[in-house]
């Protein structure tokens, strides 16, 4: 069975320290990998998502950054973190199908506070 | 701009009644979804609609799906207390790969 693991599970860093999540999948190749944020009590904003290794679109400019490695890993990063950086931060997969978005699978998230 | 507005923000019922939720979104999809996420947990795929299905079915959940109206409805028959939890809609905005969500229904069955 496939399974997605994200980590760390909380963080507390300061305004303008470095920043690396990581989010691995296991038991599926070539999957989607995305990486959203969701805001306290507020929707999930997609912030990344790959198609494959080394293949990164952004859908929000901002001091963030992904990279995907290998096929089942996918990292964000920031060189200086912002208070508005603060959130939590979930990693998912999907299988990747032609015609239509398929069910995202979820990890249980980061909690991101920037103090 | 979000594709998917859930309706109410927030809902409250007793245990046993049906729960009702709506999702409208403003361009034509492919498919769309529904997930539950409790509290500080990542989100779980409930269940998938496509656009030329029009209700469908699992287990206490029934979704329906207006194309011409653009909008959803989730429906939680017989609500449990273990069904609070935030509801939300999720559409592909456009062709291949990445799904917009709404900001989601708070639920909260009370026992």
């Amino acid at each position: 069975s496939q399974t997605i693991h994200q980590w760390p599970a909380t963080l507390v860093q300061p305004v303008g320290s470095p920043l690396s999540l990581e989010c691995t999948v296991e038991g599926t190749s070539n999957p989607n990998l995305y990486w959203y944020r969701q805001a306290a009590g507020r929707g999930l904003q997609l912030l990344f998502y790959s198609v494959g290794i080394g293949q990164i679109s952004s859908e929000v400019p901002q001091n963030l950054s992904a990279s995907r490695p290998q096929d089942r890993q996918f990292i964000l990063s920031s060189k200086k973190l912002l208070l508005s950086d603060s959130g939590f931060y979930l990693c998912a997969w999907s299988v990747r199908r032609r015609r239509e978005n398929s069910p995202l699978h979820f990890g249980n998230g980061t909690r991101l506070t920037v103090t | 701009s979000q594709q998917g507005e859930e309706d109410p923000q927030a809902l409250s019922i007793q245990e046993g009644e049906n729960a009702t939720m709506n999702c409208s979104y403003k361009t034509s999809i492919n498919n769309l979804q529904w997930y539950r996420q409790n509290s500080g947990r990542g989100l779980v795929h409930l269940i998938l609609i496509r656009s030329n299905e029009r209700e469908k079915h699992s287990g206490r959940l029934r979704v329906t799906l207006d194309t011409s109206k653009k909008s959803s409805s989730l429906l939680i028959t017989a609500s449990r207390a273990a069904d609070t939890a935030s509801y939300f809609c999720a559409t592909d905005a456009e062709y291949g790969n990445k799904l917009v969500f709404g900001a989601g229904t708070i639920l909260r069955v009370k026992s």
